[in-house]
C-alpha cells in the first residue's frame, strides 16, 4: 500500500505570495495532521482534520489555513508568505482522531523556501 | 502545556556499539504516549518505538529499547549493535491519550552519527 504522499517536493516562493501544499493520506485513513519543521528544530503542530472538520489548531497565525476533502486528502494554504515560513511541511495521517492508540504516519514533506 | 526536552544536540557511536539518547518531558496528565521518531536525510519521519504511560514494562523493538521512568518524566532510547543505517535525527515526542489528543509535541532532536 502507498504511504502518505505530499506534493510538491520542493518549491520556492517570494515574500507576500500564497502557497498551497497537498497531502494524500494512507488508504483508509480519515485523519490528516500538518506540522511545520524549521531547520534544526522538531516539528510543530499546525492543524488536524478528521472527517473534513478541523479538530485542532496549533499556535499559528490566520495566514495558515487548511481543508480536507471528501476523499480525505488535504491542502494547507499559507497566505502573505514571510521569510520565516521557510520550512519543511510535514503531513501525517492516522485512522482516526481523538483515540490515542492510532499512530500517525508521516509523508516525506514539502520543502518551502521563501525568498 | 506539554514540553519535551532533548539535551543532546549531537551524539556519535561506533558501529556495533550501544548508544543512549536522552529525553525528558513535562506534563500534568497521567495517561499519555511517548514516541521516538527517526528522521534520516531523506526527511521521512519514521516511528521507531512507542511507550504507553500506563504500562510499566519498557518497550522493545529489536535493537531499540527504552528506559521509561514515569516519576522522573524521563524516556531514553537505547540503540544496541548500532548500524550505519541508524544515522539520523532522532526526535522524542509526546501525545496525550485521552480527550482531544490529536497532536504530537516534539523535542528539538538529537543528531546521531554512526562511525564505521
Amino acid at each position: 500500500d502507498a504511504g502518505v504522499t505530499q506534493s510538491p517536493t520542493h518549491l520556492i516562493k517570494t515574500r507576500g505570495q500564497q502557497v498551497t501544499l497537498r497531502c494524500s493520506p494512507i488508504s483508509g485513513h480519515k485523519s490528516v495532521s500538518w506540522y511545520q519543521q524549521v531547520l534544526g528544530q522538531g516539528p510543530q503542530f499546525i492543524f488536524q482534520y478528521y472527517e473534513k472538520e478541523e479538530r485542532g489548531r496549533g499556535n499559528f497565525p490566520d495566514r495558515f489555513s487548511a481543508r480536507q476533502f471528501p476523499n480525505y486528502s488535504s491542502e494547507l494554504n499559507v497566505n502573505a508568505l514571510l521569510l520565516g515560513d521557510s520550512a519543511l511541511y510535514l503531513c501525517a495521517s492516522s485512522l482516526a482522531a481523538g483515540q490515542g492508540r492510532y499512530e500517525q504516519y508521516f509523508g516525506p514533506g514539502t520543502r518551502l523556501t521563501v525568498t | 502545556a506539554q514540553t519535551v526536552t532533548q539535551s543532546q544536540p549531537e551524539m556519535s557511536v561506533q558501529e556495533a556499539e550501544t548508544v543512549t539518547l536522552s529525553c525528558t518531558y513535562d506534563t500534568s496528565e497521567s495517561d499519555y504516549y511517548l514516541f521516538w521518531y527517526k528522521q534520516p536525510p531523506s526527511r521521512q519521519m519514521i516511528l521507531v518505538i512507542r511507550q504507553e504511560a500506563y504500562k510499566q514494562q519498557n518497550a522493545t523493538e529489536n535493537r531499540f529499547s527504552v528506559n521509561f521512568q514515569k516519576a522522573a518524566k524521563s524516556f531514553s532510547l537505547k540503540i544496541s549493535d548500532s548500524q550505519l543505517g541508524d544515522a539520523a535525527m532522532y526526535f522524542c515526542a509526546y501525545r496525550n491519550r485521552g480527550g482531544s489528543n490529536y497532536k504530537l509535541t516534539f523535542g528539538k532532536g538529537t543528531l546521531l552519527t554512526v562511525n564505521p
